[in-house]
């Protein structure tokens, strides 16, 4: 079993719906919780950054955690032809410096 | 660009030639880390490291790789004898501290293609 589970997509959703993506995890020790957005051919950009459980919202973007569950979420409103990436959970524990990373979702917003 | 600078961006090499990586942390970063990314693959840590120290090696392979980040430059990850299997995308980020939840940010990645 991966440390990190993340549901493989491809999503592909018309312009102005909302996205769902999910991340569940093992390790009972993660306590910081990332989503990375990656455009093709570019490096991992930081999204979200959350700690412990909890929700967070910025702009058009919202982070879930549910550390009872082990379960992670990231939802995208009124979703742009622009939004059109792979987006990869990661996560940490309190004292380690290592990401753990989902494999990453591909979504394709249509216009 | 105060962003992490890592080149060059593509490498071209042949089965047996040497790999090397650069990686010019954020400024103001101290901590930097390297991770592989193969394809339909999440990002794998292979190294952290603070000037002139490595810290932790554990996802490094054991022979062939090696990673400094000298006082004065950029970080350097190298890998010796390429192979097909070595064929990826190498990113690195870099942090401004190196304990727990620091949010790390990454450049754009080194994609390395044995012939």
């Amino acid at each position: 079993q991966k440390e990190v589970e993340q549901d493989p997509g491809p999503l592909s959703v018309p312009e102005g719906a909302i996205v769902s993506l999910n991340c569940t995890y093992s390790n009972s020790a993660f306590q910081y919780f990332m989503w990375y957005r990656q455009y093709s051919r570019k490096g991992p950009e930081l999204l979200m950054y959350t700690y412990s459980s909890g929700n967070k919202e910025d702009g058009r973007f919202t982070a879930q955690v549910d550390k009872s569950s082990k379960y992670i979420s990231l939802f995208i409103r009124d979703s742009q032809p622009s939004d059109s990436a792979t987006y990869l959970c990661a996560m940490s524990g309190l004292n380690d410096y290592k990401l753990s990373f989902g494999a990453g979702t591909t979504v394709t917003v249509r216009a | 660009n105060a962003g992490v600078m890592q080149n060059p961006r593509h490498l071209v090499r042949r089965r047996g030639q040497e790999a090397r990586l650069r990686c010019s942390p954020m400024k103001g970063h101290s901590h930097v880390y390297w991770y592989r990314q193969l394809p339909e693959e999440g990002l794998k840590f292979m190294v952290y490291l603070q000037k002139e120290n490595i810290i932790d090696e554990s996802g490094m392979p054991k022979e062939r790789f090696s990673a400094e980040f000298p006082k004065e430059g950029p970080s350097i990850l190298r890998i010796q004898q390429v192979v097909r299997g070595d064929s990826a995308a190498y990113f690195c980020a870099s942090s401004p501290e190196g304990q727990g939840g620091q949010p790390q940010h990454f450049g754009d990645g080194t994609r390395l293609s044995i012939l």
